[in-house]
């Protein structure tokens, strides 16, 4: 059964930094392209990032490029999202899905999401 | 940007057929796939490729892609069903992610 887990959310300041782990299992986790997706609360889906089964290949939406980071370790199958320099607007569920074996292929698993407030 | 627009709510009487368009410039010449979204609960893929179920998806899930719109239909609407849907697309030109606004589903 996949499963994916994420952690790491919580109550932070604008400006500051947070950093998101999605454990995964349930499948051979470097075989697959892995994303990031969030939501606002009442709001719809928004894509934030993708990565590549080797961590070679990796896009941001505009919103967040050049402060959030993707990442990945294959020996620990996980995911992680080094945030930065956040903003309100960054205020969201954030969740982790798996993608296919390339970045193209849709997301098939969502994990259950981590929650992010950015506030003073 | 590639844009994808999706009414804001859709309504079905029960056990008839709900149709949640997608539209978007040229769709038919993207993989259109759709995420359903229950209330406190993550997306789960009920179509990817304009047409193709997940193993698990009810035969009522069926999906159509042509000219500047992607359809999802619900056959036999059910209670279950009631949910928001989004619809996906990987835009080849910025290499971006992009999800319609979402569609809420009312089964009457």
């Amino acid at each position: 059964e996949v499963q994916l887990v994420e952690s790491g959310g919580g109550l932070v300041q604008p400006g500051r930094s947070l950093r998101l782990s999605c454990a995964a299992s349930g499948f051979t986790f470097d075989d697959n392209a892995m994303h990031w997706v969030r939501q606002a609360p009442g709001k719809g889906l928004e894509w934030v990032s993708t990565i590549s089964w080797n961590g070679v290949s990796i896009d941001y939406a505009d919103s967040v490029k050049g402060r959030f980071t993707i990442s990945r370790d294959n020996g620990k199958n996980s995911l992680y999202l080094q945030m930065k320099s956040l903003r309100p607007e960054d205020t969201a569920l954030y969740y982790c899905a798996k993608g296919g074996a390339t970045t193209v292929t849709t997301f098939d698993y969502w994990g259950q999401g981590a929650l992010v407030t950015v506030s003073s | 940007s590639y844009e994808l627009t999706q009414p804001l709510s859709v309504s079905v009487a029960l056990g008839q057929t709900a149709r949640i368009t997608c539209g978007g410039d040229n769709i038919e010449s993207k993989n259109v796939h759709w995420h359903r979204q229950k209330p406190g609960q993550a997306p789960v893929l009920v179509i990817y490729r304009d047409f193709n179920r997940p193993s698990g998806v009810p035969e009522r899930f069926s999906g159509s892609n042509s000219g500047n719109t992607a359809t999802l239909i619900v056959r036999g609407a059910q209670a279950g069903d009631e949910a928001d849907y989004y619809c996906q697309v990987w835009d080849r030109s910025t290499a971006h992610w992009v999800f319609g606004g979402g569609t809420k589903l009312t089964v009457l």
